[in-house]
């Protein structure tokens, strides 16, 4: 089975504090995603990597970055925390091919900058 | 553009109900079709996935139906216990696109 796992499950930030959220997946999956997910508003695309190194934004990309250095790993970076960041964090991967594109997700993170 | 909609947004049912979940697209061009289940405050668990070319995938007591031409998709609970209860939501992926445009979800509670 996939296994897609993030580092935190929740945690709590400071206002204007760098935050790194990290995923990893251990089937050697190509396409790695960061979410955000809010009430009323469902999944939004923060950030896309469909392999080592390349990254595309995703919809609301602002206030983010992303490094993807190994291919397991993709991670997630507030480069200065702000509170309409606190939300709840997605982690996805998928293999376009032998995988037939079938998103596995995280276990979610839950950030709450005060 | 690609907008996916679940209707209705909540829904409780009895146990023993067979029920019908429904996700609407507004694209047929798409590649697949996933259905995830949510539980509160935890990641998304993939359920099926159903290809364009498909017309149904079937996991257990699930069965998911695609009629692309009406732009459809149908999640079919059997016999719905409480274990059930749960967000669904659906996923598009749009052909010639890495994008997965998702649903807001139904949220089902299943009485005892």
């Amino acid at each position: 089975d996939v296994k897609v796992t993030q580092s935190s499950r929740y945690l709590v930030k400071r206002t204007g504090e760098k935050v790194f959220l990290e995923c990893v997946q251990d089937m050697d999956h190509e396409n790695m995603f960061w979410y955000r997910q809010d009430p009323g508003l469902g999944l939004r695309l923060i950030y896309f990597s469909y392999d080592v190194k390349m990254k595309e934004k995703g919809d609301i990309p602002e206030g983010y970055s992303v490094s993807r250095e190994k291919k397991e790993r993709f991670s997630l970076i507030l480069e200065s925390a702000s509170t309409n960041q606190t939300s709840m964090y997605l982690c996805a991967s998928t293999h376009p091919v032998a995988g037939h594109n079938e998103q596995f997700f995280g276990p979610g993170t839950r950030l709450t900058v005060l | 553009k690609q907008e996916v909609t679940q209707i209705p947004a909540a829904l409780s049912v009895p146990e023993g109900e067979n029920l019908v979940l429904n996700c609407s697209f507004t694209d047929s061009a798409i590649y697949n079709l996933q259905w995830f289940r949510q539980d509160p405050g935890k990641g998304l668990t993939s359920l099926l996935l159903i290809q364009s070319s498909q017309r149904e995938q079937t996991s257990g007591r699930l069965n998911a139906s695609l009629d692309k031409s009406s732009g459809r998709s149908t999640l079919y609970i059997a016999a719905s216990q409480p274990g059930d209860s749960a967000t669904y939501l659906c996923a598009v992926k749009p052909s010639g696109t890495y994008k997965y445009i998702f649903g807001t979800g139904t949220r089902l509670k299943v009485l005892a």
